[in-house]
């Protein structure tokens, strides 16, 4: 069974820092992962999505690497800005045909001004 | 191009009642998976729906059901609610799985029903 591990499940900063937030699954039969982010009380919005066959994946101050046969992935966020603060959850689409997602809990995030 | 709608927004219901959760997906998806997010927790995995049917199923009880309509939108059913179904419900869509794109596509979640059972 595939569980995904997120670590800290909780950071502060100060703005301008540059931060890692970090991810391990158990099971590297996957056929991908994705970064997401939410907001209190809303849904999730889709990061970064990171192929079983890539390394990285870079959006403007995100980056998301991957090294599947370790079972780890890590978000690197640039400068970081009080707008980041929210939870970011890693979540991996194991093999098997399905689209089914498995996520961790989450890091919780809050960028101090 | 409207993203994941989801209705209603908020819910209360008592113990023991039934309650049904909407979902419409992005335009040009015709998957729909629904997750349960618990508070403080990740979302887990109930059900995805595809071509009308039940394709993959988390480790939910029966009370749990759902169902998918020709226009590709979806309802999650709860029969006999518990104080533990209180959460907030997610939908998620994507495009089909056979197509060669469909692992390369990132699910595209709704903002979800907040589920309260008192």
């Amino acid at each position: 069974k595939q569980e995904v591990t997120q670590i800290p499940a909780a950071l502060s900063v100060p703005e301008g820092e540059n931060l890692v937030l970090n991810c391990s699954f158990t099971d590297s039969a996957i056929y991908n992962l994705q970064w997401f982010r939410q907001d209190p009380g809303k849904g999730l919005t889709s990061l970064l999505l990171i192929q079983s066959s890539q390394r990285e994946q870079t959006s403007g101050r995100l980056n998301a690497s991957l090294d599947k046969s370790s079972g780890r992935s890590t978000l690197y966020i640039a400068a970081s800005q009080p707008g980041d603060s929210a939870t970011y959850l890693c979540a991996v689409t194991t093999q098997g045909g399905s689209e089914k997602l498995v996520f961790g809990k989450g890091t919780k995030l809050t960028v101090n001004p | 191009d409207a993203g994941v709608t989801q209705s209603p927004t908020h819910l209360i219901k008592t113990r023991g009642q039934q309650v049904t959760l909407r979902c419409s997906p992005k335009s040009g998806h015709d998957t729909v998976s629904w997750y349960q997010q618990a508070l403080g927790q990740g979302p887990q995995f109930i059900f995805q729906y595809y071509e009308e049917e039940e394709r993959q199923r988390g480790n939910f009880p029966d009370r749990f059901s759902g169902h998918q309509f020709p226009n590709y939108s979806s309802e999650l059913n709860v029969n006999a609610l518990l104080l533990g179904d209180s959460a907030l419900y997610l939908c998620a869509s994507s495009p089909r799985e056979d197509q060669a794109s469909s692992y390369n596509s990132p699910l595209h979640f709704g903002n979800g029903t907040r589920l309260t059972v008192t």
